[in-house]
């Protein structure tokens, strides 16, 4: 089965300051890697998608994929308290039959 | 306007007593899917299909079954509801392919079997 790991959190970080998630998969053949932020009870939004290892950069958020590590990860600049939320690190799988999900990281921005 | 939806968005139900929760999307997407989603545990598939009349399973298929006559519909069915399927569950769908950055995702049904 394959495998997308998250740390759960809780995580805090004071309004101002950066967030990072942090996100390991299994599957050496997923191709394409996503983030998610997920208010309680509503359907995930898709904030950042990443094909290429590096750094893709969107406003404040900036994803970083590494392949050889099979890792990716999501700062979060400047943090905001609407930025709250759960973030879900996804990834399809090699042949684009599945998403898979991680369990995802619970974010509190303090004001 | 583009959309996925699901039907009941809330459902109290009994041990046992068959359910069907409708999905339907207006935008000729190919893929389709759908998720549960428990306390910590993230989004799980449970079924998905390529297209119309195909469909395979995702990694938690037991006690759900799914069809895809048409296109746009892809109803999933609890044959025999048990309390551990208590769950809130999302039906997506995309154009082609599980792609996370095309993927649509309904309201969530919040389904309670006791």
């Amino acid at each position: 089965q394959k495998e997308v790991e998250q740390n759960s959190g809780p995580l805090s970080v004071p309004e101002g300051a950066i967030a990072s998630l942090n996100c390991t998969y299994s599957d050496r053949g997923s191709q394409s890697f996503f983030w998610y932020r997920q208010y309680s009870g509503k359907s995930p939004e898709l904030i950042m998608f990443i094909y290429s290892n590096g750094d893709k950069e969107d406003g404040r958020f900036t994803a970083q994929l590494n392949k050889a590590s099979q890792y990716v990860s999501l700062l979060i600049r400047d943090s905001q308290p609407s930025d709250s939320a759960t973030y879900l690190c996804a990834v399809t799988s090699g042949s684009a039959r599945q998403l898979t999900f991680g369990s995802g990281t619970q974010l509190t921005v303090l004001p | 306007e583009a959309q996925v939806t699901q039907n009941p968005r809330y459902l109290i139900t009994v041990t046992g007593k068959k359910l069907t929760v409708t999905c339907s999307q207006n935008m000729n997407h190919e893929y389709m899917s759908w998720y549960r989603q428990d306390p910590g545990l993230g989004l799980r598939q449970i079924y998905y299909s390529m297209n119309v009349e195909v469909t395979d399973k995702g990694d938690v298929p037991e006690g759900y079954k799914v069809s895809r006559k048409e296109k746009r519909n892809f109803p999933l069915i609890l044959e025999s509801p048990s309390p551990n399927q208590t769950s809130l569950y999302f039906c997506a769908s995309s154009l082609q392919g599980a792609s996370g950055n095309t993927i649509y995702f309904g309201e969530g049904s919040w389904l309670t079997v006791v």
